[in-house]
This record gives C-alpha cells, sequence and structure tokens, in this order.
C-alpha cells in the first residue's frame, strides 16, 4: 500500500518555464513532508520542507505548497534551469522532525534547452 | 559538511552468499538508516538506529539484518542473498529534527 504517490513518472520542461511536481498522501497523520533531489550514481539530497502548520514554503526558486484537505503537495521550480534535470521524491514523516520517513516513487524531471 | 560513506560503489554476489554492506558517517549523528531504491517503488526503509546497539525494523526488513557497535558506523547484512535483493542500497544518517544525509549509494547485484 503506497502511502506516499507521485502518480507522474515523468516530467519534461522548457527551461525559463515553471515545473511543478505532485505528490499525494494517504495517511492523515503525516504533518511534516520533504522533497528530496536525486542525480544519477548520486544520493538524494535534501531540497525544502514543510510542516503541516503552514501551507507554503519557499527558498530561492523552489516553493513547496501543501493542501491538508486534499493531502496533496507540490514542489514549484521557477524558472527552471537544466541543472534541475534529476529525479524528485517527496517524502513524509508522523511528526516535524521524526526520522521515520515514506517516500513516494520519485519524478524524473527533463529541464529542456 | 556532511560525509556520508558507503564502502562499495558496486557489488556482485552470488545466492546464498552473506553479504555485508558497510556505511560511515563523519557527523557524530545519532540516526541512521537503510534503503533500498528500486524503480517505481521509489525508497523503502529496510532498518533504522536511534543509538549504538539499538536497532528498529523499517518497512522491508525480511531477509536483512542490521549492527550498529559504534556511533559511525551502520552495517547492512543479507544473511543469505537471494536475486530479489538485486537493488540499490542507500545508507543516510542525521541528528533529531534534521534531514536526513544520503550516501552515493550500493549498486548490489545477485546472480
Amino acid at each position: 500500500d503506497q502511502q506516499v504517490k507521485q502518480n507522474s513518472p515523468s516530467l519534461s520542461v522548457q527551461e525559463g518555464r515553471i515545473s511543478i511536481l505532485n505528490c499525494d498522501y494517504t495517511n492523515s497523520m503525516f504533518d511534516y513532508f520533504l522533497w528530496y533531489k536525486k542525480y544519477p550514481a548520486e544520493g538524494p539530497t535534501f531540497l525544502i520542507s514543510i510542516s503541516s502548520i503552514k501551507d507554503k514554503n519557499e527558498d530561492g526558486r523552489f516553493t513547496v505548497f501543501l493542501n491538508k484537505s486534499a493531502k496533496h503537495l507540490s514542489l514549484h521550480i521557477v524558472p527552471s534551469q537544466p541543472g534541475d534535470s534529476a529525479v524528485y521524491f517527496c517524502a513524509a514523516s508522523g511528526m516535524q522532525g521524526a526520522q521515520k520517513l515514506v517516500f513516494g516513487q520519485g519524478t524524473r524531471l527533463t529541464i529542456n534547452p | 559538511d556532511v560525509k556520508v560513506t558507503q564502502s562499495s560503489r558496486y557489488l556482485v554476489k552470488r545466492t546464498g552468499e552473506k553479504v555485508f554492506l558497510e556505511c560511515v558517517q563523519d557527523m557524530d549523528h545519532e540516526n541512521m538508516f537503510w534503503y533500498r531504491q528500486d524503480p517505481g517503488l521509489g525508497l523503502r526503509l529496510i532498518y533504522f538506529s536511534y543509538d549504538v546497539k539499538m536497532k528498529e525494523k523499517g518497512d522491508i526488513p525480511e531477509g536483512y539484518s542490521v549492527s550498529r557497535e559504534k556511533k559511525e558506523r551502520f552495517s547492512l547484512i543479507l544473511e543469505s542473498a537471494s536475486t530479489n535483493q538485486t537493488s540499490m542500497y542507500l545508507c543516510a544518517s542525521s541528528v533529531s529534527n534534521q534531514p536526513q544525509h544520503f550516501g552515493d549509494g550500493t549498486r548490489l547485484s545477485i546472480l
């Protein structure tokens, strides 16, 4: 049973445009969410997180939005750059800082010049 | 900068062998984790540890065990390797309330 789902295996976006990656979850006990970015042959690196007490968190070109009623979060990248091409994983946990994470399947983002 | 080092990038073993995957972190993190990454399934937690000599089962512990004798080192053990354990294995470490830092992974093939 996949508690965290990324329904788009891949996404292709033109350089300079907005990239929107989506993630849905089923467990209402999740209250802390993270996005990780993974390049080939490297481990995932932390990108941005959001607590359930917020509905938006922004860090430079990256913004994460959380819709608790819909159990949905999204990552917006504006403007998209070629170096953003990677696999993006969303993850969730039961309390902020709690260390047992549940990951989605990942979305491969390709930024086209 | 946090450094999580996995001892091997690639490993090929035979069915039935006992396999050890080693992970070392250099930031005195109390928490350490082992995941496997498979296409279409994302990262799945195998085991984790909050302290030396302490371990907790993750979501898919069957066929695996772990050892944490020192704070900086967390070992994953495949007791009797099987072909369905062919995967990318990722180790991570963290302090509480902070995101996990990952190693670069070990691609393990069981023939």
